[in-house]
């Protein structure tokens, strides 16, 4: 069974420090990874893609992958209150169906 | 910037009723998904839609439930009797390529009574 696991939190941060959010996937298989960012009450919206190894920087976010361990994680610079969110780490299970996690609460505390 | 229209945005039904939930994808998007989340858990993939028809499914996804796409716009999500425990929050999204980012709806909060 391919599962995405994270923390469930909540991860609380200061304002300007770094949140960092990690996700592990229990299958080798998958090739693609996406961060999700979900406020209460609201639809899961993209933050960011990234299906090679390595890092990827997109503003204040980085996201890191390492298929070997199947480790994914993301970075937000200079946290600010209005990053307080859930965020959710997808992979892909199959050609056409990607799988979430069950997400990180973050708060960053003014 | 492009959106993925979801209606109605709250829908209260009686158990055992038909309801048929509604979407409109952004119009250059080609493979279209249905997502649940009961209130307080993860996000579940439901199923997947490319070129008219089912690419994959989950085992959620039984014979209850059907997905059309009646014109070159809508894309509908049907429960034909529904169950206390289908309440939930229902998102549809889009995407120009399989396996990569969606786009989700702003979801329809279904509550079966």
């Amino acid at each position: 069974q391919k599962e995405v696991e994270q923390n469930s939190g909540p991860l609380s941060v200061p304002e300007g420090a770094i949140a960092s959010l990690n996700c592990t996937y229990s299958d080798r298989v998958s090739q693609s990874f996406f961060w999700y960012r979900q406020y209460s009450g609201k639809s899961p919206e993209l933050i960011m893609s990234i299906y090679s190894n390595g890092d990827k920087e997109d503003g204040r976010f980085t996201a890191q992958l390492n298929k070997a361990s199947q480790y994914v994680s993301l970075l937000i610079r200079d946290s600010q209150p209005s990053d307080s969110a859930t965020y959710l780490c997808a992979g892909d299970a199959s050609y056409d169906k990607v799988i979430f996690g069950p997400g990180t609460s973050l708060s960053v505390i003014p | 910037e492009p959106e993925v229209t979801q209606t109605p945005s709250h829908q209260v039904t009686q158990m055992g009723q038909e309801v048929i939930l509604r979407c409109v994808p952004i119009s250059n998007h080609l493979y279209f998904y249905w997502y649940r989340q009961i209130l307080g858990q993860k996000v579940e993939f439901l199923v997947s839609f490319y070129n008219n028809e089912i690419s994959e499914k989950s085992e959620i996804f039984d014979d209850q439930f059907s997905v059309e796409r009646p014109d070159g716009s809508n894309f509908t999500l049907k429960i034909r009797s529904t169950k206390l425990e289908d309440s939930a929050m229902y998102f549809c999204a889009s995407s120009g390529s399989s396996a990569r980012g969606y786009t989700f709806g702003s979801g329809t909060r279904l509550t079966v009574v």
